[in-house]
Formats: C-alpha cells, structure tokens, sequence
C-alpha cells in the first residue's frame, strides 16, 4: 500500500481557474515537502513543513499556497492558472527536516489548457 | 545557486554489466549527496546517499564522493533490465536545511536483456 497519497493522479485546468492537490502521508514522519517536475527541468523545490509549520518556500508566486490541516497532510492549492503552471507536482515527506531521506508520492500530473 | 549536473542523459548497458553514472555539484559546502531511482509514472525513490569522501558500498550499488572535484559517482554492478529507470543526484544544501535538495536532470538507464 503507497505509504504517500496522492490525489487526483491527473487534473485538467482551464487557465485562471483554481485546483487543489491533495497529499496525505501514512509514515508518521515531521516533515513535507512539495516539489514540481516540469518538462526538461529538473525536480524544483517548492515548500517545507515541519510539525506543520511553514520552513522554506522557495515558489516566487503567491499563486501557490500549502495548507496543512493536519500533521499529516499537506494540501497545494494553486490559483489563477497558467499553462506554465503544466507540470507533476511530488509531495514527499521525511522523519524531520535534518538529513533524513525523502520519501515520494507518486505525483499529481496537472494540466492547464 | 547550486547546480547539479549529470552525465551522460542516457546510457545503454547489456544485462550483467556495470552502469557508471556521473554528477558534479557547484558548492563543496554541500553536506549530503543523494541517489533517487525514477520509474515512469512514479516518484523518485531514494537508493543510497554519501556524506564523507571515499565511497560507501550497499549491495549492488556503490557511490564515490570526491570533495576537492565536486563529483559524486554511483556504480551499479550485475545491472538487471528491472534497474531501467532514471536515476536523480540531488545534493542538501547547508547542515540543519529545510530539507531543501537540488537535482540534476537524471540519466535515463536501459539495460538490455
């Protein structure tokens, strides 16, 4: 059983719409991040929490916003789509924001027409 | 701005043979180097990671870290079809970081049976 929810596997946005993507994380760790994977770039950091709160963002956008209502979960609601915004979106998390191992979901894959 | 590079962006291997990948990073003050294997359609699932200079050996996998030449390597021996995928070096950026990590584009290995 993925330890990582993802949720939806794939979306579909019309431009200056908003969408949320959901993660929830079974593996009791401290830590969650968002990362983006768009095409010909390499995995780019997006946000860290620990113990929900707010570590580092590095999104130069407000458009993007992480919503923890949980230890475990760590929703990104992005607004006003772009079709730049197109891309796989990883939630990971790890024991605590030292050197620990990220662990990934299996990503969102969104796409805005 | 950290950079992380790899090469080659693919590499062909014969079943049983060893793969040699390759990634250079920008800051020698980069505390942990980190190997991810990507599947198609998955997330990036973390294989092996090297802190001090030298190498560090987990079955199949061994991984070599120069400091002085920013280079990190990682050797996969008795290669088998299952390890095609693409395999990210990711370097941490500072002790006690956010657990921020910088990617390289990947190699994409294809063992051929």
């Amino acid at each position: 059983d993925p330890k990582i929810i993802q949720k939806p596997k794939y979306l579909v946005a019309v431009t200056g719409s908003e969408k949320i993507l959901i993660c929830e994380q079974y593996l009791g760790h401290n830590a969650m991040y968002w990362y983006r994977q768009s095409a010909k770039k390499p995995l780019e950091f997006m946000f860290s929490y620990s113990y929900q709160k707010l570590m580092d963002n590095q999104t130069a956008s407000s458009r993007f916003q992480p919503q923890s209502s949980k230890k475990n979960h760590l929703d990104l609601q992005i607004t006003a789509l772009k079709p730049d915004d197109s891309a796989t979106y990883f939630c990971a998390s790890s024991q605590d924001n030292t050197q620990n191992t990220l662990y990934f979901g299996a990503g969102t894959r969104l796409s805005v027409l | 701005q950290e950079k992380v590079q790899q090469s080659p962006e693919s590499l062909i291997v014969p079943e049983g043979a060893m793969s040699s990948l390759n990634c250079t990073f920008s800051n020698s003050a980069s505390q942990s180097i980190w190997w991810y294997q990507q599947h198609p359609g998955k997330g990036p699932e973390a294989l092996i990671s090297i802190f001090s200079n030298g190498n560090k050996k987990e079955g199949r996998l061994t991984v070599y870290l120069n400091r002085a030449s920013l280079h990190v390597s990682l050797h996969i021996r008795d290669s088998q079809p299952s390890d095609s995928a693409v395999y990210l070096c990711a370097v941490s950026r500072e002790t006690g970081n956010t657990g921020k990590l910088i990617f390289g584009l990947g190699t994409t290995l294809q063992v051929q049976p």
